[in-house]
């Protein structure tokens, strides 16, 4: 069984332009979840996707926004870019439903650098 | 709110000695709690998980967790540790509701040859 999979693996960018990420989850999983990982900054929620629709977003500004797709599959946008949005984004998926509900299986992230 | 606490930055043994990392959390309901391990530039690997039941749990690559309500822990263990355990360890705590996992700040484990 494929795990959760992430594009591109590697993204360099410049201040003030747009990042797209991507995430495709374990065939089946219905729930998405996005995480940064900044150096210094630890592990973040950003946002969680389930069955289509936003459920919950972290403490972050609306230029980070994202979609989920009716295959479930999910895109990250981060908009005007800052040099502090240099991170590892991580991907998870989640069955949504059931006890396994609460276990989250990540992907390999996309390392996005702005300069 | 919900927090989780791993006291130690970092932590360095010797090849073949016994392992213990800290975590320590506060949430208002019962906890669902997970330890991931995390090589430079990878993404996150469970290593094992807490949902109910046994307060012990056992997780691959020869870990184990015990969780102890009474002091609010989850901390991992290995009874003897190989270079290759050589990682970044996170404890993270699940909150079904509102669909996020919280992190420690991690522990870097060097290991000793």
């Amino acid at each position: 069984e494929a795990g959760v999979t992430q594009s591109p693996t590697h993204l360099i960018k410049t201040r003030g332009q747009q990042a797209t990420l991507r995430c495709s989850p374990i065939s089946g999983h219905t729930s998405v979840y996005w995480y940064q990982q900044a150096l210094g900054l630890g592990l973040q929620f950003l946002l969680w996707y389930d069955e289509g629709e936003e459920r919950n977003r972290g403490n972050f500004p609306p230029r980070f926004s994202g979609r989920q797709f009716p295959n479930y599959s999910s895109e990250l946008n981060v908009n005007a870019l800052e040099l502090e949005d240099s991170a590892l984004y991580l991907c998870a998926s989640s069955p949504g439903t059931g006890s396994s509900y609460n276990e989250q299986f990540f992907g390999p992230g996309t390392r996005l650098t702005v300069l | 709110a919900q927090s989780v606490t791993q006291p130690d930055i970092h932590i360095t043994v010797s090849e073949g000695a016994s392992l213990e990392l800290r975590c320590n959390y506060s949430y208002g309901a019962t906890p669902y709690l997970f330890w991931y391990v995390q090589s430079p530039g990878q993404g996150l690997q469970l290593l094992l998980k807490y949902f109910s039941g046994d307060t012990l749990v056992q997780g691959i690559k020869g870990f184990e967790a015990e969780f102890k309500r009474s002091q609010s822990s989850f901390n991992l263990r290995k009874p003897s540790v190989h270079w290759s355990d050589a990682a970044e360890y996170f404890c993270a705590l699940h909150n079904t509701n509102a669909g996020k996992s919280t992190f420690g700040d991690g522990t870097t484990l060097t290991v000793k040859p």
